[in-house]
């Protein structure tokens, strides 16, 4: 099992701000993704890197921007913060093909 | 556009009977299945995989099975327990270098 950490579990904040959300393993692991995911809906791939400095948009189109400066760091940031940004983030990554995920940031833009 | 999916968004057992959770996918490309298990304020757990070239794989309590021909997978729980009261996804992988592709999730409710 990989060992993959975000922060923060929780987010409330106005809209207009700047958020980062973090997200480390500690695994080595090449490969990161960010989802979001609606309560009990299905995860909607966001961004994904396979390696340093390497990032892609997803599936789904998001206003956020990530970075991949190193292997094991993959933060999300959203330069202004909208209501319809309110979701659950989850993170990612793996070395094969199973991907391991964190726990997590419930972010809610007031 | 092509995605992965669940049949049903609810299951209600109790607590001991056989659990059955369904998916069906679309694409006949993706080569290989992930069973998921997310309980509430938590990430996804991985539960147990399988390959395109198999048609049953059993774990602990678990056991998925794959019918190529209609495009399905399942994934049975024995005994179910009030701990295996979650949501679960099924993904699948389209080939090497792509992210898993999830469907939308069937919540599992255990009584005791």
């Amino acid at each position: 099992e990989a060992d993959i950490y975000q922060t923060p579990r929780y987010l409330v904040i106005g809209t207009g701000k700047k958020i980062t959300l973090e997200c480390s393993q500690t695994m080595g692991h090449d490969k990161m993704y960010w989802y979001q995911q609606d309560p009990g809906m299905e995860l909607h791939l966001i961004h994904y890197s396979y390696g340093v400095n390497s990032t892609e948009k997803g599936d789904l189109s998001s206003e956020s921007t990530v970075s991949r400066i190193r292997t094991e760091h993959f933060p999300l940031t959203l330069e202004s913060a909208r209501p319809s940004h309110t979701s659950q983030y989850l993170c990612a990554s793996s070395e094969l093909l199973i991907e391991f995920f964190g726990q997590g940031t419930r972010l809610t833009v007031v | 556009g092509e995605s992965v999916g669940l049949h049903l968004p609810t299951l209600s057992v109790q607590e001991g009977d056989n659990s059955i959770i369904n998916c069906a996918y679309s694409n006949s490309a993706s080569d290989y299945f992930i069973w998921y298990k997310q309980e509430s304020g938590k990430g996804p757990q991985f539960i147990i995989d399988i390959r395109s070239n198999m048609d049953k794989r059993q774990g602990q309590r678990v056991t998925v099975l794959l019918n190529k021909t209609v495009k399905h997978l399942s994934l049975q729980i024995a005994a179910t327990q009030p701990g295996d009261s979650a949501v679960y996804f099924c993904a699948e992988n389209r080939g090497a270098g792509t992210a898993l592709i999830f469907g939308k999730g069937t919540t599992l409710s255990v009584s005791s």
